[in-house]
């Protein structure tokens, strides 16, 4: 079965500096798809990056960028230049395409605060 | 991607009663997802909704405490039934926007049980 583990369960850093957020599953499937999600107070999940497992080069969206490393199953989360609105529960979440239909499953989640 | 509304936004029942949610999407979606997010917790899903056909529910969850509805390919509903205070969580719907762009997720509705 497939698991994700966040080990880090809160986390802080000083505004406009970098942080790093630490992801890793099992799987033996070769094929699947791992995904960042931002959840502010709002409640609201928000898609923060995408990779695909097919793709060696490491995605990146604006300050958003992981390093995906297939063969240790890591993928870890940098924010770069962090801002006061990147203060939410980040979730690490791996997806596969298994009898018709996706597949999510979610990391425990890390609490990030981006302190003034 | 998909818009998805979702009411109420919270709501505080008494125990033994039961609550509807609501999920309206701005495009047709195959699939519908509702999970549960309790207090401090990470999200698990509830069960997955079909348009025409009945809900496939996820291991610890049946139908009998949460009915899902699917009437079209645009709404869905999710009944919490005979409430308890261990149900107070956040509940959210979601839908399938392909592999490459993941969930998208409604802004989910906080369920107080007193």
């Amino acid at each position: 079965a497939q698991t994700v583990t966040q080990s880090q369960p809160e986390m802080s850093v000083q505004e406009a500096e970098t942080v790093t957020l630490s992801c890793t599953y099992d799987t033996s499937e070769n094929n699947y798809y791992l995904f960042w999600y931002k959840q502010p107070p709002s409640r609201q999940m928000i898609l923060v990056i995408r990779q695909e497992a097919y793709k060696q080069q490491n995605a990146t969206e604006n300050r958003f960028s992981v390093n995906f490393q297939k063969a240790a199953k890591s993928f870890s989360l940098k924010i770069s230049d962090s801002q006061l609105g990147d203060t939410a529960m980040y979730f690490c979440a791996f997806m596969k395409f298994t009898s018709g239909t996706y597949k999510y499953i979610f990391g425990t989640g890390t609490r990030l605060k981006v302190l003034a | 991607s998909a818009v998805i509304s979702q009411k109420p936004s919270r709501d505080i029942c008494q125990r033994g009663t039961s609550l509807t949610i609501q999920c309206q999407v701005d495009s047709q979606v195959t699939m519908m997802f509702w999970y549960r997010q309790q207090p401090g917790q990470s999200l698990t899903l509830i069960a997955t909704a079909n348009q025409g056909s009945e809900a496939t529910y996820e291991s610890g969850f049946v139908i009998d405490k949460f009915p899902i509805s699917r009437p079209n390919l645009t709404f869905s509903t999710l009944t919490v039934s005979n409430m308890s205070p261990e149900d107070s969580s956040i509940y959210l719907c979601s839908v399938a926007q392909g592999a490459r762009y993941g969930y998208t997720f409604g802004s989910g509705t906080r369920l107080t049980v007193v």
